[in-house]
């Protein structure tokens, strides 16, 4: 079955150390996302890919850095994560319309399992 | 004041109750999505409308443009449906007519006891 498939499904890390945290669609979706969600709190956005153009969203940390190398696979890179990044992670994708400059958000979302990061 | 309200937050049911959970939204908007998340895990796209109604299973959705409110109802609910319901909508820049990523209601924790 097609699906985003989230790697490891729980991480611990310890303060400072940078951690990476992987996303993987069998979609072939042009769009992913990444979100962070704390506990009892809706999801926030990150950032997400376009093909492979970039859009950070204006209050996310420089502490967190992403990478697409391909269609299929997307990373969140935690340069040197805090107690307060201790978090669920969540990677979505879609797929956007030809043509459109942005990802329109007609297109539904599919999510992934989610990758509880811990911060020693 | 949010532009995604939900209500209620929190739902609890007996087995075989009917339910609705609300979602009212102050932003013009290209779609609204309903997500489900279980304690622990992912989200689980429900669904996706611009307008009327949806049906799978034994849940409907159901969206009011013109009142910019959406409802998501349970029928014959049952304690594996227990799960947080998010609400979120994916909203138009008036400026620019691009669209917005999406904006989250806080959810609804729905708990069905057997």
């Amino acid at each position: 079955d097609a699906m985003v498939i989230q790697n490891p499904r729980y991480q611990v890390t310890q303060f400072g150390k940078p951690v990476t945290l992987s996303c993987s669609q069998t979609l072939n979706h042009n769009v992913m996302y990444w979100y962070q969600q704390k506990s009892s709190q809706a999801p926030k956005l990150l950032f997400h890919y376009y093909d492979k153009d970039f859009n950070n969203e204006a209050d996310t940390p420089d502490n967190f850095q992403s990478r697409r190398p391909n269609t299929s696979f997307c990373f969140l890179d935690i340069r040197s994560p805090g107690l307060g990044d201790a978090a669920m992670y969540l990677c979505a994708t879609s797929r956007a319309s030809p043509g459109l400059a942005a990802p329109s958000t007609y297109n539904e979302q599919f999510f992934g399992p989610g990758t509880r990061l811990t911060v020693l | 004041k949010n532009e995604v309200e939900q209500s209620p937050q929190n739902l609890t049911a007996q087995e075989g109750e009917f339910i609705t959970i609300n979602c009212s939204y102050s932003v013009g908007i290209s779609a609204l999505h309903w997500l489900q998340q279980h304690p622990g895990g992912g989200i689980v796209s429900l669904f996706m409308l611009s307008s009327g109604k949806k049906k799978h299973g034994r849940l409907i959705a159901t969206i009011n443009i013109q009142e910019k409110h959406s409802s998501l109802h349970i029928t014959a609910s049952h304690p594996r449906d227990s799960a947080v319901y998010i609400c979120a909508v994916g909203s138009v820049q008036i400026s620019s007519g691009s669209a917005r990523q999406l904006t989250f209601g806080s959810g609804t924790q729905l708990t069905v006891l057997p």
